[in-house]
């Protein structure tokens, strides 16, 4: 199984400034078939961003994401109090599909 | 718009048996793969299992295969998680979630339910 690592654990961050959050795979994701979620307490996940750099129906443009093969990455430029969250990532290109650890931005 | 709604969670003793369901609305369920996804509490996502849109495939994870079940009644739009032998190592929020593309097994997952919690405990 293709194990996916988000660095760093926690970013803390102020409004406005860039977030960089990061999602190495253990082996190559073929297809770019990467997706990022955002997860707030108590809600489920909201995706974010799909093909490693495509963003969902209503996502901002703030958000953006890129890579391939191994190395993944999602950027937020100038954070909104809204985007404090925690963030995985998660491949869906082999079977089983597999989430990341979580990357938590907060304030 | 879509919406996907679980039920079925509560507490039971370990060694039992629990069933979810998640009805599905807002768009033609018998077109999408759908998958059950759990979070322990404080923790992050595990994918549980898949079936797809027509019932002929169905994936689970390790941790739950043999154990758990997962069917669909199209006519219904409904997907149901059967959960036997339960353990303290399955209390955990389950979501149920739509794939993204019709008729693909490979996606992300582009609409989540509210999530029901199932809590193993003597």
């Amino acid at each position: 199984e293709i194990v996916l690592t988000q660095s760093p654990d926690t970013l803390s961050l102020s409004p406005g400034e860039r977030a960089t959050l990061s999602c190495r795979a253990s082996q190559s994701v073929s297809s770019s078939y990467l997706a990022w979620y955002q997860q707030k307490p108590g809600q489920a996940p909201r995706l974010v961003i799909y093909d490693a750099s495509t963003r969902a129906t209503g996502i901002p443009d703030r958000f953006s994401g890129s890579g391939s093969g191994t190395e993944f990455s999602l950027t937020i430029r100038g954070l909104e109090p809204e985007d404090f969250a925690v963030y995985y990532c998660q491949q869906y290109s082999s079977s089983p599909q597999t989430f990341g650890q979580g990357t938590k931005v907060e304030i | 718009q879509v919406q996907l709604v679980e039920s079925g969670g509560g507490v039971v003793q370990p060694g039992g048996s629990l069933r979810l369901s998640c009805a599905a609305s807002g768009f033609t369920f018998s077109t999408f793969g759908m998958h059950w996804v759990r979070q322990a509490p404080g923790k992050g996502l595990e994918w549980v299992g898949f079936i797809r849109y027509d019932e002929m495939n169905k994936y689970y994870a390790d941790s739950v295969k043999g154990r758990f079940t997962i069917s669909r009644d199209n006519s219904k739009n409904t997907l149901y998680l059967q959960m036997n032998s339960l353990s303290a190592e399955d209390t955990a929020v389950y979501y149920c979630a739509r794939v993204g593309r019709e008729f693909w097994t490979a996606s992300y997952f582009d609409y989540w339910g509210q999530g029901t919690l199932v809590t193993v405990s003597s």
